[in-house]
Formats: structure tokens, sequence, C-alpha cells
């Protein structure tokens, strides 16, 4: 079983669209939980953590549920430069395990 | 400038040659990182360094070598290249009690023929 797991996407949605990505992990002795954003040919930026009473930035909500190993992450009404690969992102002991990420194409 | 710089941003190179990508930080970060980023199978750690003298094994460190020549700078090393060491690499650093928070270099393109 891979450590961190996502929706393989890509999602396809117009803009205005809620879109949400799902992320599960498998050690139980993960300790904090983020999402990177990765724009196409670009390096990984951070962009939100991920807390258990849930955690929103602007159009942006992430949240965790640490009983079931589950991250997700919501983006509401979705905009064309949300566009990226968004990647599940776990700490373990001062490392952090990428998951794969899951591709979002927005279009007008 | 950016805070984290890779040289090169694109090599080709033959199979069997040593190569070196260096990656270099003005953040002023103790901690810094190696990965490689496959399609398919995303971003995985191949070193790490939380100081000078300190170095780590990541998931995947055979085949390749580092040195932490100063804070600020941290190399790559592959001293004999084979085709599946073909990827996109990135070198990243973080703050001491931060390390969730990394900040990458814009990566370096390595093809190996």
């Amino acid at each position: 079983r891979k450590e961190v797991e996502q929706d393989p996407g890509p999602f396809n949605v117009p803009e205005g669209a809620t879109v949400a990505f799902n992320c599960t992990y498998s050690n139980s002795a993960s300790q904090s939980f983020f999402w990177y954003r990765q724009d196409c040919r670009k390096e990984p930026k951070l962009l939100m953590s991920v807390y258990s009473s849930g955690n929103e930035d602007g159009r942006f909500t992430a949240q965790l549920n640490r009983a079931s190993q589950y991250i997700s992450l919501l983006i509401r009404d979705s905009k064309l430069s949300d566009s990226a690969t968004y990647l599940c992102v776990v700490s373990g002991y001062s490392t952090l395990t990428f998951g794969k990420g899951t591709m979002l194409l927005v279009s007008p | 400038d950016a805070d984290v710089t890779q040289t090169p941003r694109n090599r080709i190179t033959k199979t069997g040659k040593r190569i070196m990508l260096e990656c270099s930080q003005t953040k002023g970060h103790d901690r810094m990182y190696w990965y490689r980023q496959d399609p398919g199978l995303g971003l995985r750690l191949i070193y790490y360094s939380f100081d000078v003298k300190d170095i780590n094994k990541g998931e995947i460190s055979d085949g390749y070598s580092v040195s932490r020549q100063a804070q600020a700078k941290f190399s790559l090393s592959l001293e004999s290249a084979i085709p599946n060491q073909t990827a996109l690499y990135f070198c990243a650093t973080s703050a001491g009690g931060r390390d969730y928070e990394q900040y990458f270099g814009p990566g370096t393109r390595l093809t190996v023929t």
C-alpha cells in the first residue's frame, strides 16, 4: 500500500465549480499534513496546512480525519488560475512524503 | 533573484558519465533536500541534510551521492548515470522546526541516453 494515495485525476471542471480532492495515508504515526500546489513544469509550493479542526483560506478548505486517515481539499468557485496539480503531503520525522498528485483543469 | 537556485536547468548526458547537480540557497535555512520526480511516481526523497555535518539517505539513495559544501550549497552526484535516472530533480530547503514548509528550486531536467 502506498504511503499517500490520491484521486488519480485529472479533474476537468468549469469556472465557478466546486471541486474536492481526497487523500489517504497509511502511517497512523504521521504528525502533520499539508497540501502543496505544483503548476505545470514548475516547482511545488506550499498551499496550506491541514488540521483536524479544519482550515480555511479564502476559497480553499482543508480537512483532516485522523481516525480514517483521510485528508481532503475543497476548492470553491474555481478560477482558471487554479489549474495545477495538487499534492497531498504527510510529515513524519522531519521529512515529507508526497502523494502523486491530482491534476485540476479549470476551463472557461 | 530566486531564493533557491539549481544548475544546470537542463542536461543531457550519456550512460556511464558522472554528473553533478548543484543547489544554492539564500534563505539562510539549515535543512536541504534532493528529490526526483517521475511521471506517475510523484516526488521521492533522495538525500537530505540538516546541517553541514549531517547527511541522511532518503527513500531512493542508491546510485546517488551528495555533498554539503556549505550551509547554502548542496550538490547531488550521479557517479555513473543510467537511463532510469532520467527525471526532474528538485532541491528544497526548510528552516529547522518548520520542515513542512519546504522551498523548492526550479528543478533540473536530466536525460540520460
